[in-house]
């Protein structure tokens, strides 16, 4: 079957740095998709890797290797808003959106 | 990037009633659009993929009986949930995307469905 696998919950403080782990097993690969999501609204999106290494976006980097089918999402200079479920997503050979169930962060003061 | 809008933001409606929930894309042609729900603190369920035109596919233990999906144009598709019961409380969102094998998905902002 396939299966994405995220820590539930994590804890960080303000102005550190957390990353934040999704492995998957998927049937094929086309891609993997990083979301942010507060409570009560839509995901936003995040990131997308489809080659191994890591992409920068300003505070929040992804990491990718599709030989360990592993990601990471970087989040750096935390501050309180970035306080959300960050959800990982893989596209699958079908082109569908296989979800994690997304990991919880709490930033404290 | 792209926008994605749908209506209403939330609903409250009596049990037994129908709600019908809008999905549409402001500033593209979504040729594909997912409907989605969301009990608290779970991840996003995929309920059904819908394209322009075509009757949607519902994924394994969705009744499209009870949720029945309508894709009319490249802007708009519909969610329609039929005789609505306390159970089917739950946060519905849809995203959409254009043409081609991989883009990202466009999310609306949700709607929560409250059924008393």
């Amino acid at each position: 079957g396939q299966n994405i696998d995220q820590p539930t919950e994590m804890t960080a403080t303000e102005g550190a740095i957390v990353q934040i782990n999704c492995t998957y097993q998927t049937s094929g690969f086309n891609g993997l998709f990083w979301y942010q999501q507060h409570a009560g609204e839509a995901p936003t999106f995040l990131s997308y890797n489809v080659l191994d290494g890591l992409e920068e976006k300003g505070r929040f980097s992804s990491f990718l290797s599709r030989s360990k089918g592993y990601s990471y999402l970087l989040l750096k200079e935390l501050q309180m808003k970035d306080s959300a479920s960050y959800l990982c997503a893989v596209l699958d050979s079908n082109y569908q959106l296989i979800w994690g169930a997304g990991t919880k962060l709490i930033i404290k003061p | 990037g792209a926008v994605v809008s749908q209506h209403p933001s939330w609903v409250i409606c009596k049990s037994g009633t129908s709600v019908k929930i809008e999905c549409r894309s402001l500033d593209f042609q979504a040729t594909t659009m997912f409907w989605y729900r969301q009990f608290p603190k779970q991840s996003l369920m995929l309920m059904a993929t819908s394209n322009e035109g075509s009757k949607a596919t519902y994924e394994q233990g969705v009744e499209k009986d009870k949720f029945l999906i309508n894709h009319a144009s490249l802007t708009l598709s519909t969610l329609t949930v039929t005789s609505a019961h306390p159970e089917d409380s739950s946060f519905y969102i849809c995203s959409a995307k254009t043409g081609g094998a991989v883009t990202e998905a466009f999310f609306g902002q949700g709607t929560r469905l409250t059924v008393v």
